[in-house]
């Protein structure tokens, strides 16, 4: 059965800041991982997705990696804003056809 | 890309009563899917909705207290029976293209139950 661990589970930074969030999977078998956003109150927001067969992908400031053999994945924020403040969620799509989400990391960018 | 319509937002239910939530998709998609989001927690899969027969439940979940229905590619209801205080989250509707491709969310519906 897949799990998907997110660390850390809460971290603050001062704005301009680079950053990693840290995502880590027990199945290697899946199709896909995708890294979202969601706001207080709000559903997600799709930030990136890496197939299986990929490496990294790239999106503005966003920087997601994809290691499967390990199992595990990273999102790489660079130059932080306060606007970057959220909760990160990452989910495992997995070849049973379900997607299994992490806990999230609750960002937090202080001005 | 797929844009999702969930119905009700929100709503602010009686203990015993049940609530039907609406997942309308803008285009054809295989699968669908809900999810619960319990306060300050993460999502946990309900169940696949599976267009033209019984949704698959995850373990812990049951049709009898959770009712799906999938009547086509691009609809799916979800309904919560005999809610209790213990149900009040927020209940988002996903689906999935393609195994390869992007999942996308709808906007939730928050359930309060008082």
């Amino acid at each position: 059965k897949q799990e998907v661990t997110q660390i850390p589970a809460a971290l603050s930074v001062p704005e301009g800041e680079n950053l990693v969030l840290n995502c880590s999977f027990t199945d290697s078998a899946i199709y896909n991982l995708q890294w979202f956003r969601q706001d207080p109150g709000k559903g997600l927001t799709s930030l990136l997705l890496i197939q299986s067969s990929q490496r990294e992908q790239t999106s503005g400031r966003l920087n997601a990696s994809l290691d499967k053999s390990s199992g595990r994945s990273t999102l790489y924020i660079a130059a932080s804003q306060p606007g970057d403040s959220a909760t990160y969620l990452c989910a495992a799509a997995n070849r049973d056809d379900k997607i299994i989400f992490g806990k999230g990391t609750r960002l937090h960018i202080l001005p | 890309s797929a844009v999702i319509s969930q119905k009700p937002s929100r709503d602010i239910c009686q203990r015993g009563t049940s609530l039907t939530i609406q997942c309308q998709v803008d285009s054809q998609v295989t699968m669908m899917f809900w999810y619960r989001q319990q306060p300050g927690q993460s999502l946990t899969l309900i169940a696949t909705a599976n267009q033209g027969s019984e949704a698959t439940y995850e373990s812990g979940f049951v049709i009898d207290k959770f009712p799906i229905s999938r009547p086509n590619l691009t609809f799916s209801t979800l309904t919560v029976s005999n809610m209790s205080p213990e149900d009040s989250s927020i209940y988002l509707c996903s689906v999935w293209g393609t195994v390869d491709t992007e999942a996308f969310f709808g906007q939730g519906t928050r359930l309060t139950v008082v």
